[in-house]
């Protein structure tokens, strides 16, 4: 079926440092999503983007963050600078509409030191 | 608010019984809701959702789910169960009004012993 792939699965960062976080969606969606779940709990809504704008964004999509498709190429998550409690695995995920079904990424899991 | 509880953290069963994962939601409209799938190592799976109309819906791998409104409840059943259902399984609201975010739970682990 179809996948979103996410590169790459792990990274290690040092804190105070910028990463960027890659994801490929699904060829024909359109609707493009960053979720966090940091372990042994939840996972968590971070933001939303359609049409090239960020749709929404929830509390732990702070200032620090920020995701973009430029061109169509991959779907980033960009984190400048990283803090500790940032460590955790980030889910992207895809979608052709709303309420539609949602393709889920493997996962990056970040871990700031 | 939104939110989704999913209240039993662990669910052990012997191969053959039947299965069923709770959950509940809050939300103040009708609620759209999903029920996922992920094995180890992988990415979650859609099984199967609810937007409207009978409050039965069926999924993927003869999984099913009933949406009860009386007590805001969209539980995940299959029988009989099979070890290769051994999994988490996440219950997930999103909600109306153009919303495009899915709110989940904590997740059920479900294993099933052969």
């Amino acid at each position: 079926g179809p996948k979103v792939l996410q590169i790459p699965s792990h990274q290690i960062i040092d804190m105070g440092q910028m990463v960027t976080l890659n994801c490929d969606p699904v060829s024909n969606h359109l609707y493009f999503y960053w979720y966090k779940q940091i372990l042994g709990q939840q996972m968590e809504f971070l933001v939303n983007f359609y049409n090239g704008k960020v749709m929404e964004k929830s509390k732990l999509f702070k200032d620090q963050f920020s995701v973009e498709r430029p061109d169509g190429s991959y779907f980033t998550l960009k984190i400048q600078p990283t803090a500790l409690e940032d460590s955790a695995v980030y889910f992207c995920a895809s979608s052709q509409d709303r309420n539609t079904e949602v393709f889920f990424g493997k996962g990056t899991r970040l871990t700031v030191v | 608010a939104q939110s989704v509880d999913q209240p039993d953290a662990h669910v052990t069963l012997y191969e053959g019984a039947s299965l069923e994962l709770r959950c509940s939601y809050s939300y103040s409209a009708a609620p759209y809701l999903f029920w996922y799938v992920q094995y180890p190592g992988q990415s979650l799976q859609f099984l199967l959702k609810y937007i409207t109309g009978d409050a039965v819906v069926k999924g993927t791998k003869g999984f099913e789910a009933e949406f009860r409104k009386s007590n805001s409840s969209f539980n995940l059943k299959k029988s009989p169960a099979h070890w290769s259902d051994s999994a988490k399984y996440f219950c997930a609201l999103e909600g109306q009004g153009g919303s495009a975010k899915l709110i989940f739970g904590e997740g059920t682990k479900l294993t099933v012993s052969s």
